[in-house]
C-alpha cells in the first residue's frame, strides 16, 4: 500500500519570503501522479500542483512549483513571494496510474499547517 | 455551476441515531467520493463511486453506507452514530475515475459531532 509523508506538521513564514513544504512517498508504482492540496481556514480544499511521475520537468503554477526526485520519492512544494492568503493547511497526495478500466483513489498526507506572518 | 454542495454543514447527533449526509454535483462528473477528515490524520477515503450504480469501499468503510441511484448525488449514510464517527466531511468529485490525475472538486465539508 502506498503512504504519504508530511514530516513538518507546522511551518510559518513572512510574508514575501519563500518557503518550502516537504513530502515523502513509498509506492512500488513507477507510473503515478502527485499533488498539493490547498485547505484554507474555510475548510475548502483547492488543487495547487500536481505532477505526472512520468515526467522529468517540475510542475510550476504561478508563484507555486514543485521539486520532484522520482529516485528519492521526494516531492516538495516551493511557495515564492509568500502572500497572507497562502496561510493553509497544505496536503500532498498520491495516486496510482489507473489501470485499464479500473479506478484509483487519493491517498493523502497528514498535512502541514503554514502560517505566513505579516 | 454550483458545483460539489454537500448539507447540512454542522450537525451533533446522539449515539445511535443514524442521518444522511446529502452530497451533490452538477457538474456531470461520473467519479464521487466521501472522505473523513480527523485532526492529524489527513484526508481519509470512506467510500466512492465511479458511475450510478457503481459503489466501493475505501480505507474506512465500516459504519458507514453509500448508494448512488443518480449521477448527481451520493448520499452518506450513518445507520447507528458513535463517537468515533465526530470527524469533518468530504465530498469530492471528479469527471471520470482516470480524469482524478486531473485532481477533484471538493464539497464544503459537513462537521459532524457524535455525543
Amino acid at each position: 500500500a502506498q503512504t504519504v509523508t508530511q514530516s513538518q506538521p507546522e511551518m510559518s513564514v513572512q510574508e514575501a519570503e519563500t518557503v518550502t513544504l516537504s513530502c515523502t512517498y513509498d509506492t512500488s508504482e513507477n507510473n503515478y501522479y502527485l499533488f498539493w492540496y490547498k485547505q484554507p481556514p474555510s475548510r475548502q480544499m483547492i488543487l495547487v500542483i500536481r505532477q505526472e511521475a512520468y515526467k522529468q520537468q517540475n510542475a510550476t503554477e504561478n508563484r507555486f512549483s514543485v521539486n520532484f526526485q522520482k529516485a528519492a520519492k521526494s516531492f516538495s512544494l516551493k511557495i515564492s513571494d509568500s502572500q497572507l492568503g497562502d496561510t493553509a493547511m497544505y496536503f500532498c497526495a498520491f495516486m496510482k496510474l489507473p489501470a485499464q478500466g479500473g479506478s484509483e483513489k487519493l491517498v493523502f498526507g497528514k498535512g502541514t499547517k503554514l502560517t505566513v506572518n505579516p | 455551476n454550483a458545483g460539489v454542495t454537500q448539507t447540512p454543514k454542522f450537525q451533533v447527533l446522539k449515539t445511535g441515531q443514524s442521518m444522511t449526509l446529502q452530497c451533490a454535483q452538477d457538474m456531470n462528473h461520473e467519479y464521487m467520493s466521501w472522505y473523513r477528515q480527523d485532526p492529524g490524520m489527513g484526508l481519509r477515503l470512506i467510500h466512492y463511486s465511479v458511475g450510478a450504480g457503481i459503489t466501493d469501499q475505501g480505507e474506512v468503510p465500516n459504519g458507514y453506507n453509500v448508494s448512488r441511484s443518480t449521477t448527481e448525488d451520493f448520499p452518506l449514510r450513518l445507520l447507528s452514530a458513535a463517537p468515533s464517527q465526530t470527524s469533518v466531511y468530504f465530498c469530492a468529485s471528479s469527471y471520470s475515475s482516470s480524469s482524478l490525475a486531473l485532481g477533484q472538486f471538493f464539497g464544503p465539508g459537513t462537521r459532524l459531532t457524535v455525543l
